[in-house]
């Protein structure tokens, strides 16, 4: 069925290292992909988004880069902090409607 | 920055009791939207609602939810008589077109 999945639901990263997040998707119609971080407790907080015409989008330490040919959405986050520490879900909405389909998440850990 | 507002940050309430979880939205925003997460689990959808009325909603969502923007402000989202499995916390959030802004949620707790 249609869904939107994580590859890994851990993810350890040693401090001021890259990470990347991966997120897998099955429905080519949708066409807007969101990352949300969300910390302990807290409400889901918007990271960055992308738009199904494009492949890749930058913002301040993380980038997303989305492969529709795979179905396949990653989030890179460069020079790791310890307030990276959360779980990372991945989103997709599709045209005919606003409802958000949401991925399993990762958790991120950042040792350091 | 402009927040989505939500109260009571925590609610505890027996099972069968009525409960309503208040929100406000972002001022400028058009759609209103409750989400809910179980512990430990995904972020799952609810409900959406713009122009006075509910735009589509899920499964979940079944004849013991209600939704209703009383005062143009206020965002409400009501379980009529709540169950043990509505224990989660409920996330409001709104958005102008893309780009949701999600409350902090209220943790519901039902003994």
């Amino acid at each position: 069925g249609e869904s939107v999945g994580l590859h890994l639901p851990t993810l350890s990263v040693q401090e001021g290292d890259n990470s990347i997040i991966n997120c897998a998707y099955s429905n080519s119609a949708s066409d807007y992909f969101i990352w949300y971080k969300q910390e302990s407790g807290k409400g889901p907080q918007f990271i960055i988004d992308i738009r199904s015409n494009m492949d890749k989008r930058q913002g301040q330490r993380v980038t997303v880069l989305l492969n529709k040919t795979v179905k396949h959405l990653s989030l890179q986050i460069a020079a790791t902090q310890p307030g990276d520490s959360a779980v990372y879900f991945c989103a997709e909405n599709r045209e005919s409607n606003y409802q958000l389909i949401w991925g399993a998440g990762t958790k991120l850990i950042i040792k350091p | 920055e402009p927040e989505v507002t939500q109260t009571p940050s925590h609610q505890v309430t027996q099972m069968g009791q009525e409960v309503i979880l208040r929100c406000v939205p972002i001022s400028n925003h058009l759609y209103f939207y409750w989400y809910r997460q179980i512990l430990g689990q995904k972020v799952e959808f609810l409900v959406s609602f713009y122009n006075n009325e509910i735009s589509e909603k899920s499964e979940i969502f079944d004849d013991q939810f209600s939704v209703e923007r009383p005062d143009g402000s206020n965002f409400t989202l009501k379980i009529r008589s709540t169950k043990l499995e509505d224990s989660a916390m409920y996330f409001c959030a709104s958005s102008k077109h893309y780009g949701y802004t999600f409350g902090s949620g209220t943790r519901l707790t039902v003994v």
